[in-house]
């Protein structure tokens, strides 16, 4: 069973509407949460962090929750542009600096 | 400064073939990653290296080795290439600080490779 689980597998939404991905994870003992983004042919660059403390973080368009009573993590995309079109990957830091993946939202702006 | 620098971009080779991917990365950090990335897998860790001169198995190893050359530099060797290992390779490196919050991955632009 993967240890961090992110939904919508993917999405398509119109340029200028809103639109929310979600992370759930299972792993312990919780350290922070990282949303990264991956355009098409890149490597993936990170958005934002969300520490034990931390309940909402804004990048921009981009705002983070987190709450770690339930282990849930979402990236809230404000306004979509084309350009937010990208794969959307949650990465959990657990334990002894160990790292779970999840699998990615994979988010399409269509004008 | 250029990061996480990754060579070839791309690469084709037949079954039985060797090749190693090249990483460098010029942020002095301590340490660095292999990732393959396959649809509907997501990033999976191959090896990683914690600190100069040390190296370990990640979730998939099978069918790779590594060398960390130096600080900057991590290597990832496939000895006989098998269709399996069709994959999009990233290398990735991270700063560890006890306690701290900001490290991050940054990872380089990944290497396509086909195995037919």
């Amino acid at each position: 069973k993967n240890q961090v689980e992110q939904s919508p597998q993917s999405l398509i939404i119109l340029e200028g509407k809103n639109c929310t991905l979600q992370c759930n994870y299972t792993v312990s003992p919780f350290s922070n949460l990282r949303w990264y983004k991956q355009d098409t042919g890149r490597g993936p660059v990170s958005l934002t962090i969300m520490t034990f403390s931390e309940n909402t973080k804004s990048n921009g368009r981009y705002t983070a929750t987190l709450d770690a009573d339930t282990k849930q993590s979402s990236l809230h995309i404000t306004a979509s542009q084309l350009s937010d079109s990208a794969s959307y990957i949650c990465v959990v830091s657990y334990g002894n600096n160990r790292l779970a993946f999840g699998k990615g939202n994979q988010v399409v702006v269509i004008p | 400064n250029a990061g996480v620098t990754q060579t070839p971009k791309f690469q084709v080779l037949k079954t039985g073939q060797s090749m190693t991917l090249q990483c460098a990365q010029d942020m002095n950090h301590n340490s660095m990653y292999w990732y393959r990335q396959d649809p509907g897998m997501g990033l999976r860790l191959i090896y990683y290296s914690a600190s100069e001169g040390t190296t370990d198995k990640g979730e998939v190893p099978n069918g790779y080795n590594v060398s960390r050359l130096n600080k900057r530099e991590f290597s990832l060797r496939l000895e006989s290439a098998a269709p399996s290992q069709t994959s999009v390779y990233f290398c990735a490196s991270r700063v560890r600080f006890r306690g701290r919050q900001d490290e991050k991955l940054f990872f380089g632009s990944g290497t396509q490779l086909s195995v037919l």
